[in-house]
């Protein structure tokens, strides 16, 4: 069974540049979430969303970074316009209510 | 405010050197803590769930337990293989998403 499926793994970018990242979740898993993870911060919740509805986006840093579901099996995160300050891994992982959670490989975004 | 320290930050043992390493939480009712696996260039991989005090959990080398406070993962005979981030979450206090610490990094040397 593939698990959580996330591109591009790796995006080189420059400042000012719209960057979209993609995942598909696990088949069945009814929670996507979408992580970032820094040296200095760890990994940090953005939003997530339950049955393609988004639940809690208190963690998206500010209105340059948006995400949408539009259905049970796509995500996409975007960030317009990027910044250097963006520069990390992101993570999108899924689960079943309260199970864990199964992440993906990650995008690592720098942006220059 | 829901909060995962994590400590040691960074731990190296030889190779058949056990230890433990700790997790501690402040979570207003308690719905699971999790224990992930990280290796470089890798998604966190999920190793336990603990519920409830006195709780333990075991994985070949890897054992878990969790007080009112605290978790810790206990590693027996550690190998090579071994060295990874370790990784601790709580559910928050409101809705399913993890709240994580920030990590142990673990090197296990020959």
């Amino acid at each position: 069974d593939a698990g959580v499926i996330q591109s591009p793994r790796h995006e080189v970018t420059e400042m000012g540049q719209e960057v979209t990242l993609r995942c598909k979740p696990i088949s069945g898993h009814d929670y996507l979430f979408w992580y970032r993870q820094t040296m200095m911060r760890g990994l940090e919740l953005l939003i997530y969303f339950n049955n393609n509805v988004p639940i809690d986006d208190s963690g998206m840093p500010e209105d340059r970074f948006s995400a949408k579901m539009p259905n049970a099996s796509f995500s996409t995160l975007k960030i317009q316009p990027s910044e250097p300050r963006d520069s990390a891994v992101y993570f999108c992982a899924s689960s079943l209510a309260r199970g864990e959670l199964f992440f993906g490989e990650g995008s690592r975004l720098t942006v220059l | 405010e829901d909060q995962v320290t994590q400590s040691p930050e960074a731990l190296r043992l030889q190779e058949g050197e056990s230890s433990s390493l700790n997790c501690s939480y402040t979570v207003s009712g308690l719905r699971g803590l999790f224990w992930y696996r990280q290796d470089p260039g890798k998604g966190p991989e999920f190793l336990f769930t603990l519920y409830s005090a006195g709780e333990e959990k075991e994985k070949e080398r890897l054992k878990a337990t969790l007080t009112k406070k605290e978790s810790f993962l206990h590693i027996t005979a550690p190998k090579p293989e071994d060295s990874a981030t370790y990784l601790c979450a709580v559910h928050l206090t409101r809705g399913y998403a993890l709240n994580f610490g920030k990590g142990t990094s673990l090197l296990v040397t020959p």
